[in-house]
């Protein structure tokens, strides 16, 4: 069974452009996670889609990003315009069920965004 | 993958000896408690969880201690190997809001020289 994939792996652009991450989640896992590590920080919560709703967006940082998963399968993350400190690891995760205990999160490795 | 902080504790161990990583948590009200490792140029992978109403889970050559008075969590590693070295975060179900809206550790280094 393939895991979690995103893709790219790293993205380096500069201040003012627009980028598009994307995440390929476990086949079958209605649940789907982005997080993401900036700085050398905490891992944080962006937001959570079951099949194509968002059912929690609270941790994204501002209108510049949007996240969408059509059709309820892959999603992208899109930053527009990205600033500086956008740059860092965004992680993607699925699970099956919605969870809250005892479901695990499978992680992708993540996509290094650099904005120069 | 990921470029590693530079100024995450780091707990070094030889190979053979056992080690404990600690972690504490600020929620009084999660449920919920995760260990993660993640190795450089991957994203995090389970190790071991555990719920509030337990104070102690065993899986393979893993221990992991849930206090709730103090807020503390920690991991014991049995017979460390050099496989094992990564950074090691601990996670809380902060909201209890039935899925998985982790808090994450900053995350602790662990080297295992041979």
């Amino acid at each position: 069974e393939a895991g979690v994939t995103q893709f790219p792996s790293h993205s380096v652009i500069e201040k003012g452009q627009t980028v598009t991450l994307r995440c390929d989640p476990i086949s079958g896992h209605d649940n789907l996670y982005w997080y993401r590590r900036v700085m050398g920080k905490e891992i944080k919560f962006l937001l959570h889609f079951v099949k194509e709703s968002k059912q929690d967006e609270s941790g994204m940082p501002n209108n510049r990003f949007l996240a969408e998963r059509t059709g309820g399968t892959y999603s992208t993350l899109k930053v527009q315009p990205a600033e500086l400190e956008d740059s860092g690891v965004y992680f993607c995760a699925s699970s099956r069920d919605p969870g809250g205990g005892g479901e695990k999160l499978f992680f992708g490795s993540g996509t290094q965004l650099s904005v120069l | 993958g990921e470029s590693v902080g530079l100024h995450l504790p780091t707990l070094s161990v030889q190979e053979g000896d056992n080690s404990i990583i600690n972690c504490a948590y600020s929620n009084s009200a999660s449920d919920y408690f995760i260990w993660y490792k993640q190795e450089s140029g991957k994203g995090p992978q389970f190790i071991i969880d555990i719920r509030s109403n337990m104070d102690k889970r065993q899986g393979q050559r893993v221990t992991v201690l849930l206090n709730k008075t103090v807020k503390h969590l920690s991991l014991q590693i049995a017979a460390t190997q050099p496989g094992d070295s990564a950074v090691y975060f601990c996670a809380e179900n902060g909201e209890n809001t039935g899925f998985q809206k982790l808090v994450f550790g900053t995350g602790t280094r662990l080297l295992v020289s041979p």
